[in-house]
């Protein structure tokens, strides 16, 4: 059973878009909710969620935690085709060491 | 560089051979991580070490996987007898420490193929 799950798989947009993407999580004694961009093969680092309620904004991305529906968005305003990539979403434990990953949402935008 | 690093970046393999995946953290990292990724899914934990020491390695599949750290930098992930389901990329990544919420930085990987 998958302990993060995210939505759409894949998503295909055209520039100037504005896109949501979804991230569903059932762990126990969770710590934190990470966002990462995957363009090639090293995910880069987006954001770390720890509090619920709380935005975190870079540019035009922006993401928040909601702990009581165990939930995090990631939105994206004025897309790009430089956003295109797969978006991942992690989860860790206060219990373990591993960042548990869900499959990763396919971005793509088109100009 | 600054960031954490990974050789080869390709490695092709023929069923049944013994390869090994190299990672350079980055410096003064305490924490390293190695995952792996098969097409379509996401990072799937295999080993934790703090230190020289492998604290978890509760994802590892089977014991034809082994990594080390000797010093507490560089790490090893050693595969023995390939087989072609071990085909996927190798991810490792570094933290200043474990726990807190500390954020993980991902090497580019390495793209192991098993023919």
């Amino acid at each position: 059973e998958d302990k993060v799950v995210q939505s759409p798989l894949s998503l295909v947009v055209h520039e100037g878009d504005t896109v949501t993407l979804n991230c569903s999580y059932e762990v126990t004694n969770f710590r934190s909710l990470l966002w990462y961009k995957q363009e090639k093969k090293a995910p880069t680092f987006l954001f770390m969620l720890t509090s619920s309620g709380i935005e975190k904004k870079s540019g035009r991305l922006s993401s928040i935690l909601d702990k009581k529906e165990l939930s995090s968005i990631l939105n994206i305003t004025a897309t790009q085709t430089g956003d295109s990539a797969i978006y991942l979403c992690a989860v860790e434990e206060n219990s373990g060491y591993a960042l548990n990953f869900g499959k990763g949402t396919s971005l793509l935008v088109t100009p | 560089g600054a960031g954490v690093s990974q050789t080869p970046s390709n490695k092709v393999t023929e069923k049944g051979k013994y390869v090994e995946l190299r990672c350079d953290p980055i410096s003064g990292h305490t924490a390293l991580y190695w995952y792996r990724q098969s097409l379509g899914q996401g990072p799937e934990f295999l080993i934790y070490f703090q230190g020289t020491g492998a604290a978890d390695d509760s994802g590892l599949p089977n014991d034809r996987f082994f990594a080390v750290r000797p010093e507490g930098s560089v790490s090893t992930l050693k595969i023995q007898r390939t087989e072609r389901g071990d085909s996927a990329v190798y991810l490792c990544a570094s933290a200043p420490s474990s726990g807190g919420a500390n954020e993980q930085f991902f090497g580019p990987g390495t793209r192991l193929t098993v023919l």
